[in-house]
């Protein structure tokens, strides 16, 4: 167990909808982070968010939006959804720099997105 | 831009035996992390090592160790005795050590043993 939770982990939905993922990073960390796996493909890094603040931003399409709220947690948005957005969408967390960042981060289960 | 390439998309191997993952990576870069993730078929993605880049000697753990040729850029996984739970997807990842912390992934190689 990672310490990272996220939900839900499967959800299915009809195209032109819009669907919230949710994800707990681990007590004490303050960095989370966004990637989205399509079918046998790698991690595509999609966000990044340290203590509320957006840190880094990757190839997030313009229907997609995250935050990230004051008890650290944080939701991944996607709206007007297409079939090709049909992925694995995970959630992970890292330890800051300042508290000993080791490169490592920490990911959970993820959250099966299919679109119909 | 960091890359990183792996170039076997799928291997496989008899149990108990030696098998060796390919990575190479680009960056300009000087002070970085290099890293093997594991994704079993329960799709969690696990750490299997971790290399700094300063660091001249070789990662291991347990019956996994690392190749890291830093003027080559690249940097495989070696895993000895090989055991019916390794297979999995095996996905390369890099990091800088300064500035954003985000990794930066491979496309992965399946890896099957065989019993």
């Amino acid at each position: 167990d990672s310490g990272v939770t996220q939900t839900p982990k499967h959800l299915i939905t009809a195209t032109g909808q819009r669907v919230t993922l949710r994800c707990s990073p681990r007590s004490g960390d303050l960095s989370v982070y966004w990637y989205q796996q399509s079918l046998d493909q790698g991690l595509q890094f999609l966000i990044q968010y340290y203590n509320g603040e957006e840190r880094a931003k990757g190839n997030i399409l313009e229907r997609f939006s995250a935050q990230q709220f004051p008890d650290l947690h944080s939701e991944l948005n996607l709206s007007s959804l297409e079939l090709g957005d049909s992925a694995l969408y995970f959630c992970a967390s890292s330890v800051s720099l300042d508290r000993g960042f080791t490169g490592e981060l920490f990911f959970g289960e993820g959250s099966r997105l299919t679109v119909l | 831009a960091q890359t990183v390439t792996q170039s076997q998309p799928e291997m496989s191997v008899q149990e108990a035996e030696t098998v060796t993952l390919s990575c190479t990576y680009d960056t300009s870069e000087s002070n970085y992390y290099l890293f093997w993730y594991k994704q079993p078929p329960s799709r969690q993605m696990i750490l299997v090592i971790r290399q700094e880049a300063y660091k001249q000697q070789n990662a291991t753990e347990n019956r996994f160790s690392v190749n890291f040729q830093k003027a080559a850029k690249s940097f495989s996984l070696k895993i000895s005795d090989s055991q019916l739970g390794d297979t999995a997807m095996y996905f390369c990842a890099f990091t800088q050590l300064f500035g954003n912390e985000k990794l930066t992934f491979g496309t992965g190689t399946r890896l099957t043993i065989i019993p």
